[in-house]
């Protein structure tokens, strides 16, 4: 089945660029997310990727697509506190009851130093 | 304006004593799913509708129903839950669309937090 690995935990200094990782495996996705959750909240859309594209640019956040190697990242530039929180990286593909569903990695949780 | 709601955000129960939760959506969206999400885990898919057509993941337990009455609301209902069913329950809609290229964005409501006493 499909599988998105994602490192648990990352740590920078506010105003440092972060870098949250990803792999999947599913060759058929056709786009890739990444969510943003809060403590006791729910998942919010940060930016998506096509799976045709490279990179993506979103004011602070850049997203990379290697498709080849099947490996997702998400840059953070000038990461501040509010930054904090668990990153989810997706994948979304088509399924063979003709729906479109997503599978997630774990999270990552950034933690955000002063 | 809430999008999706979940209904109520906590609840408590007792061990084998069923409980439903509750999904609305304004978004007239014709898909719509359930997660259950442990702590330091990834959101695991249930089941899903894709209009009244019931789409149930192959491991998920037979003490996890649903219900799907009409286009805006969706149940979850746990028929005895165990210790292990506590979790945070995630409704999530979309808007299906059969071409490939087109995006498909799932929307989230904030979770339904389930306590097992």
């Amino acid at each position: 089945g499909e599988d998105v690995e994602q490192s648990l935990f990352l740590s920078v200094r506010e105003g440092d660029s972060s870098v949250i990782n990803c792999t999947y495996t599913d060759s058929s996705s056709t786009y890739l997310y990444w969510y943003k959750q809060e403590p006791g909240a729910g998942l919010q859309l940060l930016t998506y990727i096509f799976s045709n594209m490279d990179m993506k640019q979103d004011q602070r956040l850049t997203v990379l697509l290697n498709k080849k190697d099947k490996h997702l990242s998400l840059r953070i530039a000038d990461t501040q506190t509010g930054d904090s929180a668990i990153y989810f990286c997706a994948e979304g593909h088509y399924s063979g009851a003709g729906s479109y569903q997503l599978t997630f990695g774990k999270g990552t949780k950034l933690s955000v130093i002063p | 304006d809430a999008m999706v709601i979940q209904n109520p955000r906590y609840q408590v129960t007792q061990f084998g004593k069923p409980v439903t939760l509750s999904c609305s959506q304004t978004l007239n969206h014709n898909v719509m799913y359930w997660y259950q999400q442990k702590s330091s885990q990834a959101p695991k898919l249930l089941f899903h509708y894709y209009d009244k057509d019931f789409n149930n993941e192959a491991d998920t337990p037979d003490n996890f129903q649903s219900r799907r009455p009409n286009t805006s609301f969706c149940f979850l209902d746990i028929r005895s839950p165990g210790l292990g069913d506590a979790a945070m329950y995630l409704c999530a809609t979309s808007r299906l669309h059969p071409r490939v290229e087109v995006y498909n964005e799932q929307f989230f409501g904030p979770g339904t937090r389930l306590t097992v006493l």
